[in-house]
């Protein structure tokens, strides 16, 4: 599976949009990027994934670069509740498993 | 919307004794596994499951661990004979299908601590 490379904390006033850069400069034609957080030492949950174009649902949106070496996950007016860590993780369709890196911890402050 | 759920959400235990991990994965999923959490690390991956068979596991779970959907709902961990470094959040997922793009969806965790 491919690495990825976040950096380890980025901060976030509320309101405004949280940009968090990811690259997986290795990745294979095969693989996706996913994004999940972690709030807290609750469960991970899933916000988003995709392969080549940008994608955008309910939660974030996802812009990953034409050559798909790296990636940028974007909440759109974060807020006090999106405090977590975000882990960007390359995933294939020869592995069920997710490789869970140290990710970065977002703080977004009133 | 449905949800894993794990039970149960703290087991203490002593060294040497069994413990068994329970999860009820959504439905319709068909795919399951298992990760853990030691604290303040990553999380990693333990095991996945299909069609009552693992298809995958770690070098992390090795001959003490075992999983098991022992009726159409539940899927459990067992950990024989438990040490102070299993010591961790465990996590139970699920998914609809294998790999991508089928997204995991992740229960709240059971916090296992061996003393």
């Amino acid at each position: 599976d491919a690495k990825t490379t976040q950096p380890p904390s980025m901060d976030c006033a509320e309101g405004r949009a949280a940009n968090l850069p990811c690259n997986h400069s290795t990745i294979s034609g095969n693989e996706y990027v996913y994004w999940y957080r972690q709030i807290h030492s609750q469960g991970p949950q899933y916000i988003i994934h995709g392969l080549k174009n940008n994608e955008t649902n309910e939660m974030a949106s996802l812009i990953i670069t034409e050559d798909r070496k790296s990636s940028t996950l974007i909440l759109p007016h974060a807020t006090l509740r999106d405090t977590a860590v975000y882990y960007c993780i390359a995933g294939s369709s020869n592995t069920g498993k997710l490789i869970f890196g140290q990710g970065t911890t977002l703080q977004v402050k009133p | 919307e449905p949800e894993v759920t794990q039970t149960p959400s703290h087991q203490v235990t002593q060294m040497g004794q069994e413990v068994i991990l329970r999860c009820v994965p959504i439905s319709n999923h068909l795919y399951f596994y298992w990760y853990r959490q030691i604290l303040g690390q990553k999380v990693e991956f333990l095991v996945s499951f299909y069609n009552n068979e693992i298809s995958e596991k770690s070098e992390i779970f090795d001959d003490q661990f075992s999983v098991e959907r022992p009726d159409g709902s539940n899927f459990t961990l067992k950990i024989r004979s438990t040490k102070l470094e299993d010591s961790a959040m465990y996590f139970c997922a699920s998914s609809e299908g294998w790999g991508t793009p089928y997204e995991q969806y992740f229960g709240p965790g059971t916090r296992l601590t061996v003393t």
